[in-house]
């Protein structure tokens, strides 16, 4: 079972390039979700998307933008990479639900820009 | 508003010692409540969560954490620690949000286990 699959593990970006994260998952959640995670702060949600087609913003969307062509899909793109951005990124999923529905993470994408 | 707040940051114990890893919400609503722990460089995987049925609930590898309405408190427990409960553990606030499973995280406590 994969579960959350987030592609590349690692990668370390100039300032200015762009580049886009990949999340997939096989469990056929409707909700998925961008986190970034920073030292002292916990995990700040980026943008989510509650189903095909639908993206919202979150906490800290600026300068991030995402897509959900497909259910299983959800990607997270860096037009213009900056410092600020450096960060551990999640992806999660999740079946539609009320409070108190478990949320399924991927195992991290490590981004560093210089 | 809601937040959650997890009082420390770094928690030291021996091996064999018991585990108190402390958090405080705050919610307009009766929320529910998680404890998740991220194993370095790893994902981050449920241990417990609390969906306002028993206060005390049990979780996987022998933690358990009490809601306590009266304080505001849903601190993570285990009365003999091991070494692989080494990592950080973040405790985790969902209040009812109307559009999606919105999560608000604590700041996270970086458990360190002494031989």
């Amino acid at each position: 079972n994969a579960g959350v699959t987030q592609t590349p593990k690692f990668r370390v970006l100039k300032t200015g390039q762009s580049m886009t994260l990949l999340c997939a998952q096989d469990m056929n959640h409707e909700y998925m979700y961008w986190y970034r995670q920073d030292p002292g702060m916990g995990l700040r949600l980026i943008h989510y998307s509650v189903g095909e087609g639908t993206t919202a913003k979150g906490e800290v969307p600026d300068g991030y933008n995402v897509s959900r062509l497909k259910k299983q899909n959800f990607l997270l793109g860096l037009e213009s990479a900056a410092p600020s951005q450096t960060s551990v990124y999640f992806c999660a999923s999740s079946i539609p639900g009320g409070v108190g529905t478990e949320a399924f993470f991927g195992q991290g994408t490590r981004l560093t820009v210089v | 508003a809601q937040s959650v707040t997890q009082l420390d940051s770094h928690v030291s114990v021996s091996e064999g010692t018991p585990v108190l890893l402390r958090c405080n919400y705050s919610s307009s609503y009766s929320p529910s409540l998680f404890w998740y722990v991220q194993h370095p460089n790893k994902g981050l995987q449920l241990l417990l969560k609390y969906t306002s049925a028993a206060t005390l609930v049990k979780g996987i590898n022998g933690f358990e954490a009490e809601f306590k309405k009266s304080e505001t408190s849903f601190h993570l427990t285990k009365p003999s620690a091991h070494m692989s409960d080494a990592a950080e553990y973040f405790c985790v606030v969902s209040p009812f949000s109307g559009g999606y499973n919105k999560l608000i995280f604590g700041a996270g406590t970086r458990l360190a286990v002494h031989p």
